[in-house]
């Protein structure tokens, strides 16, 4: 079954504390991204790879980090948790920008 | 940076309504997308646009691109229960995607 996965799919920690959301799709796609979704703002891109080592900012990528390694794992990393990172992260993959994007089940993080 | 403004909001219907949702920006956008997501999952893609002026249809639902690439609508006629959801377009350009703020839509039975 094509998908996209992501771990955890709850998380709540404190500030300061480095964690790492991990995703991983099994369709050979090229392009992975992920967003954040918060009531009235929608969902925002932070980061997205077109590509094996190739990232680019989206349009909120401050406090975040990320990894291309393999073509399927795209994980996300917060070294510095703080509280206005609390939101519900959705990770995803497409073959390229204009063919259907695929989205992971949402991790929902909460930073005390 | 939010390029894309969706109305309405919030929008509650009876079952058999005809409803229509916007979709602006004053950017343009290589191609417009929209999805429909449900609570406590991820969007699913609806439809893609490329083509200024561009229409399609789903079934019930129509999606318009504007001829300059700036805006869209999606129209649904004669609306179901199952209709109901979050409702998201997103422009591309460049590699990157811009979304909307979203209209939530509630069909009464």
């Amino acid at each position: 079954e094509a998908q996209v996965t992501q771990n955890p799919r709850y998380l709540i920690t404190v500030t300061g504390k480095k964690l790492t959301v991990t995703c991983s799709q099994n369709m050979n796609h090229e392009y992975m991204s992920w967003y954040r979704q918060d009531p009235g703002l929608g969902l925002r891109q932070i980061y997205y790879s077109m590509n094996v080592e190739v990232t680019d900012k989206g349009d909120v990528p401050e406090g975040y980090k990320v990894s291309r390694k393999e073509k399927r794992n795209f994980p996300l990393i917060l070294e510095s948790p703080s509280p206005n990172q609390t939101s519900l992260y959705f990770c995803a993959s497409t073959r390229d920008p204009t063919d259907t994007q695929y989205f992971g089940p949402g991790t929902r993080l909460t930073v005390l | 940076t939010q390029l894309l403004e969706q109305s309405p909001q919030f929008l509650s219907i009876q079952e058999g309504e005809n409803l229509t949702v916007y979709c602006n920006s004053s950017s343009v956008f290589s191609s417009l997308q929209w999805y429909r997501q449900e609570p406590g999952e991820g969007p699913v893609l609806l439809v893609t646009v490329v083509t200024g002026g561009e229409v399609k249809k789903l079934k019930r639902l129509t999606f318009q691109f504007g001829d300059a690439r700036k805006d869209s609508s999606l129209h649904i006629t004669a609306a179901q229960p199952g209709d109901t959801g979050l409702y998201l377009c997103a422009g591309v350009t460049g590699n990157q995607f811009y979304f909307g703020t979203g209209t939530s839509l509630t069909v009464i039975p």
